[in-house]
């Protein structure tokens, strides 16, 4: 079945720094790729999206390419800051875009700690 | 537009007893879903509700069920709690059609 593997954290970064935080999937036909993000205490929120290979998400600063040839859709952020730090999920739609059934699958998160 | 709200957002239970959580979803989103987190097993799938009737149900035994009223508001029911059903129970809606959910801040049950 469909499949989302994030890296594992923690990961602990100095504000500015770069980050990248890797998510590789496996799916049969073309799911749309989501990168939620939670910060403390909160729900999920939408932090970005892509519908098809090659396309870009973006959002606050932070961006991911849907690579169909190596099924990723890594997360990177050019400067990290300290109001970034939470739990970042990679996650898929089931199923693609026909009817209403629909699930996300999700990764198991990624906890970004930034440090001032 | 309001966004998706749950209640109650904090639940004690004791093993045994049954719990029922609420979520109102964002005006004009007819689909809600619902998701399990937990430490150990992360986000999982429980169900969609669209326009009243089941869509999707994920792998949880019958004791966890769902229902959706006519104005889009869905509960779900937990029977005869158990100590590993202790977790963050989230909400989700969206619109007819389109992929992205959308959040509530979620319900936070323990059972003990």
């Amino acid at each position: 079945g469909n499949s989302v593997t994030q890296m594992e954290g923690p990961v602990t970064l100095s504000e500015e720094a770069f980050l990248t935080i890797n998510c590789t999937y496996t799916a049969t036909g073309y799911p749309s790729l989501f990168w939620y993000v939670q910060y403390p205490g909160e729900g999920l929120q939408l932090l970005l999206k892509a519908t098809k290979a090659d396309d870009k998400g973006s959002n606050k600063g932070f961006e991911a390419t849907y690579r169909k040839e190596t099924t990723s859709f890594h997360l990177e952020k050019g400067s990290v800051q300290v109001s970034d730090s939470a739990v970042y999920f990679c996650a898929l739609s089931d199923e693609g875009w026909a009817g209403n059934n629909r699930k996300l699958i999700w990764g198991l998160g990624t906890s970004l700690a930034v440090n001032p | 537009k309001a966004g998706v709200t749950q209640t109650p957002r904090y639940l004690i239970k004791t093993r045994g007893q049954q719990v029922t959580l609420s979520c109102s979803p964002i005006s004009g989103h007819r689909s809600v879903s619902w998701y399990q987190q937990t430490p150990g097993q992360g986000l999982q799938f429980l169900f969609e509700y669209f326009s009243e009737t089941q869509r999707n149900k994920g792998n949880f035994p019958g004791r966890f069920s769902g229902r959706q009223f006519s104005n889009s508001r869905s509960e779900m029911n937990v029977s005869t709690l158990e100590l590993g059903d202790s977790a963050l129970y989230l909400c989700a809606s969206r619109n007819q059609g389109a992929e992205t959910q959308y959040f509530g801040p979620g319900t936070r049950l323990l059972v003990l």
